[in-house]
């Protein structure tokens, strides 16, 4: 059973272009999360997705920052018009029944604006 | 108040010693808690689930205390390789639910 999948592990973007990121959830798990985290600093919540449905997003920035969970395929973060402050790592978990069971976590993307 | 809140550390114990964390956390409605563990520069990973009974896992002991909003780790006769930052988790239970992280306890053992 392949764990949670994220790619890129490492992607570098120019300021101004688009980040997409993309995650797929371990399977049997309809629930994404979502988080970003700075060198030196702990994980900070950014969306909470169901399948077809934003449940949370409360820890999104609200500009340039979105998020999906289409019926078919991985769950997607985009960022438009990155900035060098946007640089850091960004990890996706999933669960099976949501808050009451623990996440499981992919390997992250790692991301560099210049 | 934060949500979740962790002494950062860092604890810098010797091999062999007993070390302990808490962890607060300000909704009293969360029902699960977990505590995970994360090495520089990886993904976190599930440690061990906090019950209310408290849970024991070979040197790691979790226990809840809801009367004071905290939950603790307690890590016994500590190896080099438990060196790592330890991030506790409470689901934010309002209408959406979130899971909030702690920041994280750096732990370092030495030998």
């Amino acid at each position: 059973n392949a764990g949670v999948m994220q790619n890129p592990r490492h992607l570098v973007r120019r300021r101004g272009q688009e980040a997409r990121l993309r995650c797929s959830p371990m399977k049997g798990h309809s629930h994404v999360y979502w988080y970003r985290q700075l060198p030196e600093e702990g994980l900070k919540f950014m969306v909470y997705l169901q399948k077809e449905n934003i449940i949370d997003e409360s820890g999104m920035p609200k500009e340039r920052f979105s998020a999906e969970f289409p019926k078919e395929g991985p769950s997607i973060l985009r960022i438009q018009q990155v900035v060098r402050g946007d640089s850091a790592a960004y990890f996706c978990a999933s669960s099976p029944t949501g808050s009451d069971s623990p996440l499981h976590f992919g390997n992250g993307t790692r991301l560099t604006v210049t | 108040r934060k949500e979740v809140e962790q002494d950062p550390g860092p604890f810098n114990v010797p091999e062999g010693a007993t070390v302990a964390f808490n962890c607060t956390y300000s909704n009293s409605a969360s029902q699960s808690f977990f505590w995970y563990r994360q090495d520089c520069r990886k993904e976190p990973k599930l440690l061990m689930s906090v019950y209310s009974s408290g849970n024991e896992d070979g040197r790691f002991t979790a226990q809840l205390n809801r009367a004071s909003q905290y939950i603790s780790l307690l890590i016994r006769d500590s190896k080099l390789s438990d060196s790592a930052t330890y991030l506790c988790v409470a689901p934010y239970l309002d209408s959406a639910s979130k899971i909030i992280f702690g920041s994280g306890t750096r732990l370092s053992i030495r030998p």
